[in-house]
């Protein structure tokens, strides 16, 4: 079973940085796309970024270009969000997901990490 | 505005259907497989149809998904007071080299 934990939220002021971090269990991590998608506060999914399976290919939200930065360790099973120069409309709940192949689809959730980016 | 178009909301009694659309264009759905996720407010989104029509093992048959051209529909058949739920379409668009998703459409159960 997919499991996916997310951790690093909290709240930030804006102009600062944030590094989000996913860990991933109950699956061949090393043959699966990463993302993470994001959710204001009572509005729809945003996808933010993915990247491939040994991360040489990184893909981005035109909001979050120049500004993010993803990454993946796949000896350790987790996957990065390295979020600088933050704005309050980064504030949303993020979710790390995973697709097994790379543009077709998000076969797991995990529960998410809230990033609050207010003064 | 999302890429993709979905109702903000749709509604019929227990026992009854619902179809919920999304709509894109060529450079997402008219190329690309098309998935489904339902969220309970408060939680994580979950798969419901991949592929544009498989559901994973765990959905029941009542849902289906469907494709044509730019276009893909949801249904759900027999609703249920636990189907209440936000319903969103997604999908890889190669102009944005990203994943697109719907507005999401919120399903009450009258």
């Amino acid at each position: 079973e997919v499991q996916l934990l997310e951790s690093g939220g909290g709240l930030v002021q804006p102009g600062g940085s944030l590094r989000l971090s996913c860990a991933a269990s109950g699956f061949m991590f090393v043959k699966y796309g990463m993302s993470w998608v994001r959710q204001a506060p009572g509005k729809g999914l945003e996808w933010v970024s993915s990247i491939n399976i040994d991360g040489a290919d990184t893909y981005y939200a035109d909001s979050v270009k120049g500004r993010f930065t993803i990454s993946r360790d796949n000896s350790k099973n987790t996957v990065d969000l390295q979020m600088n120069s933050l704005r309050v409309e980064d504030t949303a709940l993020y979710y790390c997901a995973t697709d097994p192949y790379g543009t077709r689809y998000f076969v797991g959730w995990g529960q998410g990490t809230l990033v609050t980016v207010s003064s | 505005q999302s890429v993709l178009t979905q109702p903000p909301s749709v509604s019929a009694a227990p026992g009854q259907k619902v179809t919920i659309s999304c709509s894109g264009s060529t450079s997402n759905i008219g190329n690309h497989y098309v998935s489904w996720y339902h969220q309970v407010p408060g939680t994580a989104p979950k798969l419901l149809i991949y592929d544009n029509y498989k559901r994973p093992s765990e959905i029941p048959d009542r849902f289906s998904g469907s494709r044509s051209g730019t276009s893909a529909s949801l249904g759900v058949t027999g609703l249920q007071a636990g189907d209440e739920a936000d319903y969103y379409c997604a999908a890889w668009d190669d102009s944005l080299s990203g994943w697109v998703f719907g507005g999401g459409t919120k399903l009450t159960v009258l």
